[in-house]
């Protein structure tokens, strides 16, 4: 099973909201990935954990907060958004390479929250 | 310069014929490369991974060229499901897990 399912499928939200996002995968990865896609580009990574802990941050505003609650659960909580984050946010999550191993391990992307902000 | 190109098409693409197209990488130290496919409006999915001896699978077929720094994707008697926008994947071992996609590149294939 390499699924990975995301929550809502779509979210349109005003400026003052505070929602989240939900991603969960059961293929027992120990990395996962928030990416933020916006219309004709390729994803950008926002965070990477790895064993339920932060291990990347893009530089991302803290409007957007992530949280790892455990092993198949990765949430990005959004508050105080701006129009122009408007954009498809894509889950992934992989393998962690083992100790010392260089080789990236493949990713799986969930199919994305559509996300407005008006 | 960016990390990974490619050419953003669209290459339009009778039915049964074959395309290919490159994706080329600025860093020497990139150790592992993908190609997805990412149709309109959806998530990437795993084509392919791409192996240093060339690897194919069914129609596709996916090669390294590490001197000149670029990977190929070939699609044999493409389909119209061959449609979507194909992403290069890069990365290097200083990323960790991190990727660096390409723009990506656009295929049509028409009846």
């Amino acid at each position: 099973d390499t699924e990975v399912t995301q929550t809502p499928k779509h979210l349109v939200m005003g400026m003052t909201n505070k929602k989240s996002l939900k991603c969960e995968q059961h293929m027992g990865h120990r990395a996962m990935y928030w990416y933020k896609q916006k219309a004709k580009k390729p994803p950008e990574l926002m965070f990477v954990y790895s064993y339920e802990k932060l291990s990347i941050n893009e530089s991302v505003p803290s409007r957007f907060s992530p949280e790892c609650p455990n092993s198949s659960l990765l949430n990005l909580h959004l508050h105080a958004l701006q129009p122009e984050d408007s954009a498809l946010y894509l889950c992934a999550s992989s393998q962690v390479p083992s100790g010392g191993a260089s080789v990236t391990d493949t990713q799986y992307f969930g199919p994305g929250t559509r996300l407005t902000v008006l | 310069r960016k990390e990974v190109e490619q050419d953003p098409g669209p290459f339009n693409v009778p039915e049964g014929a074959t395309v290919a197209f490159n994706c080329t990488y600025s860093n020497s130290a990139s150790q592992s490369f993908f190609w997805y496919r990412q149709d309109c409006r959806k998530e990437p999915k795993l084509l392919m991974s791409v192996y240093s001896s060339g690897n194919e699978d069914g129609r596709f077929t996916a090669q390294l060229n590490r001197a000149s720094q670029y990977i190929s994707l070939l699609i044999r008697d493409s389909k119209l499901s061959d449609s979507a926008t194909y992403l290069c994947v890069v990365s290097h071992k200083a990323a960790g897990n991190k990727l660096t996609f390409g723009g990506g590149t656009r295929v049509l294939v028409k009846p």
